[in-house]
């Protein structure tokens, strides 16, 4: 069974400072590994993901993150934090194998809660 | 590209009643859409897998009478809620899965606030 640890339930940072949204994850295979934000009452949108290749990814809104093998980690991180970030990021997880039916389900972690203070 | 809309955005229906819920991908076809259920500051519930002609696949615990779901076109899944009761408002999500060419990947619809009187 594959599953997604964010262990932060809330992250606060001072605007302009880095931020980093921690995410480990365990999957029988290889991973994708994905990151979405969430705003009230609304969906969920793409930041980036990892799916091969370097193991820095870059996605939406200045954000980041690094697929890190050896601790199952993939850490979101953006250098320079803006009030405009305060949402709450989701980290998911799913195996790289494709099934014969294909419908392979995607894994979301219990969400950590950015606070970005002015 | 990769658009997915729902419909409604919110409803707000009264106790015995039955609720139904859109979700149409937009800009692509879409075998298999996924249906989700988040409580208030809680994270994303995976409730059924949704297959164009063919019948859903529903995640242990989820009861397939109180979730009636139909994927009729390969644009268009519909999640209808029977006989809904208070403890059934949550937020619903749906997403569309697209093949590329190496993998595939779910897109997110925007959601819909269920509230049950």
């Amino acid at each position: 069974a594959q599953s997604v640890a964010q262990p932060e339930d809330q992250v606060n940072v001072a605007e302009g400072n880095p931020l980093t949204v921690k995410c480990t994850y365990s999957v029988s295979g290889n991973p994708y590994l994905f990151w979405y934000v969430q705003y009230p009452n609304r969906g969920l949108q793409f930041l980036l993901k990892y799916i091969t290749g370097d193991n820095l990814v870059k996605g939406s809104y200045g954000f980041e993150a690094e697929f890190n093998k050896s601790q199952t980690s993939f850490h979101l991180k953006k250098p320079s934090a803006l009030v405009s970030d305060s949402a709450l990021y989701f980290c998911a997880v799913r195996d790289s194998f494709i099934s014969n039916f294909g419908n392979e389900k995607l894994t979301f972690g219990t969400g950590t809660r950015l606070t970005i203070i002015p | 590209g990769a658009v997915v809309s729902q419909h409604p955005s919110w409803v707000i229906c009264k106790s015995g009643t039955s609720v139904k819920i859109e979700c149409r991908s937009l800009d692509f076809q879409a075998t298999t859409m996924f249906w989700y259920r988040q409580f208030p500051k809680q994270s994303l519930m995976l409730m059924a897998t949704s297959n164009e002609g063919s019948k859903a696949t529903y995640e242990q615990g989820v009861e397939k009478d109180k979730f009636l779901i139909n994927h009729a076109s390969l644009t268009l899944s519909t999640l209808t809620v029977t006989s809904a009761h208070p403890e059934d408002s949550s937020f619903y999500i749906c997403s569309a899965r697209l093949w590329t060419l190496s993998y595939n990947e779910q897109f997110f619809g925007p959601g819909t606030r269920l509230t049950v009187l």
